[in-house]
């Protein structure tokens, strides 16, 4: 089957640097993506790693370990508007079906 | 770029009644997708179109759902005989191209209420 692990919530204050973690068991991988929805919108297109390593945009950075099965949302500078959900989602083939997370509630307090 | 526009927003509708959903996506992007979501999860994958030809469909999807993509632009998704699971957000997404590195884009989805 086919399972994605990231945590249900997360809290920091404004400023500060927030990491949240994603882990993942599944059949197929192409590469990982993570996506940002606020609430009673959309989800968005945040970022993508097909390789391993640290991919930066802005104040948004993403991590890929392919071996650990593992990957990483790295948010900067944290303002209020960042307070959202973050979902990671696995590509299972290239631009075909993707698989995501429950996602990461993320609140940015004062 | 106009974005991925749903119809309708909201749909509320008795069980067993069938209801059908539109999406257009964005004129450039040939690939369409229809996700589910529901509160506290992340959107689940139903299927998929390259232009008008249906690439997968999702084997947890039952036979009382369908989808089509007539002439490769608007799709719609008809739910058939609808039961109180199938309350959820329907998303409609699409891509800019042929990889992976270009990721959705969203509409605002269409939630459906079966009381």
């Amino acid at each position: 089957g086919q399972s994605l692990e990231q945590p249900s919530e997360v809290t920091a204050v404004e400023g500060a640097i927030v990491q949240i973690n994603c882990t993942y068991q599944t059949s197929g991988f192409y590469g990982l993506s993570w996506y940002q929805q606020h609430d009673g919108g959309a989800p968005t297109f945040l970022s993508y790693n097909a390789l391993d390593g640290l991919e930066e945009t802005g104040r948004f950075s993403s991590f890929l370990s392919r071996s650990d099965s593992y990957g990483y949302l790295l948010l900067q500078e944290l303002q209020m508007k960042d307070s959202a959900s973050y979902f990671c989602a696995v590509e299972m083939t290239n631009a075909g079906k993707s698989t995501f997370g429950d996602g990461t509630t993320l609140t940015v307090k004062p | 770029d106009t974005g991925v526009s749903q119809d309708p927003r909201h749909k509320i509708t008795k069980r067993g009644q069938n209801v059908t959903f539109r999406c257009d996506p964005i004129s450039e992007h040939n690939r369409l997708y229809w996700y589910r979501q529901t509160l506290g999860q992340g959107p689940e994958f139903l299927t998929y179109f390259q232009n008008e030809a249906q690439l997968e469909k999702s084997r947890l999807l039952s036979d009382r759902f369908s989808a089509e993509r007539p002439k490769g632009s608007f799709s719609t998704l008809e739910i058939q005989r609808t039961e109180q699971g199938d309350s959820a957000m329907y998303l409609c997404a699409s891509r800019r191209g042929m990889g992976a590195n270009y990721g959705y884009t969203f509409g605002s989805g269409t939630r459906l209420t079966v009381v």
